[in-house]
């Protein structure tokens, strides 16, 4: 799998459009961009996904630039509960590999 | 409700001493898998199972077991659980339609051996 790069943290103010940034430079493909969340120890839940269109659902949005190589989640309005660690992945086959992810901090 | 639910949530145990930790789905999915979570590693694939009597090994398959007798459940087995097995463990599951099917996670396992 393509290995994803994250700020290692970022703080949001409550009811404003979170961004969060990651590059795959290395992406192939035929591999698809994923983001998950984890809150606090919990499983990790799955907010969206996609390969070259910009999707969007209940939850975010997600960008992904022409070439590929990067991507962007947009929580469009954050809540206190949207404070978690946002993970970035690629993936290509079923196994899904995490990395240090971004620590989002929404605050009052 | 569909979910994937993990029994015991927090267990403590002690070297060597054979423990089970339960994974079941109620989403008739083909596809389940064990990851542990341990600081500054994240998260690591153990074993996983395609479906019924069809299991192989992750990136970390060292002292655990698992079994896939029946679909909805995936059992993680340490035949003798040493400390460096401390860790969080979770179960996940999705369809097997594609490989971009969604994985859904069970709540963790934190496990404590002495």
């Amino acid at each position: 799998d393509a290995k994803t790069t994250q700020p290692p943290s970022m703080d949001c103010a409550e009811g404003r459009a979170a961004n969060l940034p990651c590059n795959h430079s290395t992406i192939s493909g035929n591999e698809y961009v994923y983001w998950y969340r984890q809150i606090h120890s919990q499983g990790p839940q799955y907010i969206i996904h996609g390969l070259k269109n910009n999707e969007t659902n209940e939850m975010a949005s997600l960008i992904i630039t022409e070439d590929r190589k990067s991507s962007t989640l947009i929580l469009p309005h954050a809540t206190l509960r949207d404070t978690a660690v946002y993970y970035c992945i690629v993936r290509i086959d079923y196994k899904l590999s995490f990395g240090a992810g971004t620590t989002v901090t929404v605050r009052a | 409700e569909a979910q994937v639910t993990q029994n015991p949530r927090y267990l403590i145990t002690v070297t060597g001493k054979k423990l089970t930790v339960t994974c079941s789905q109620n989403m008739n999915h083909e596809y389940m898998s064990w990851y542990r979570q341990d600081p500054g590693l994240g998260l690591r694939q153990i074993y996983y199972s395609m479906n019924v009597e069809v299991t192989d090994k992750g990136d970390v398959p060292e002292g655990y077991k698992v079994s896939r007798k029946e679909k909805r459940n995936f059992p993680l087995i340490l035949e003798s659980p040493s400390p460096n097995q401390t860790s969080l463990y979770f179960c996940a599951s999705s369809l097997q339609r594609s490989r971009q099917e969604t994985q859904y996670f069970g709540p963790g396992t934190r496990l404590l051996v002495l």
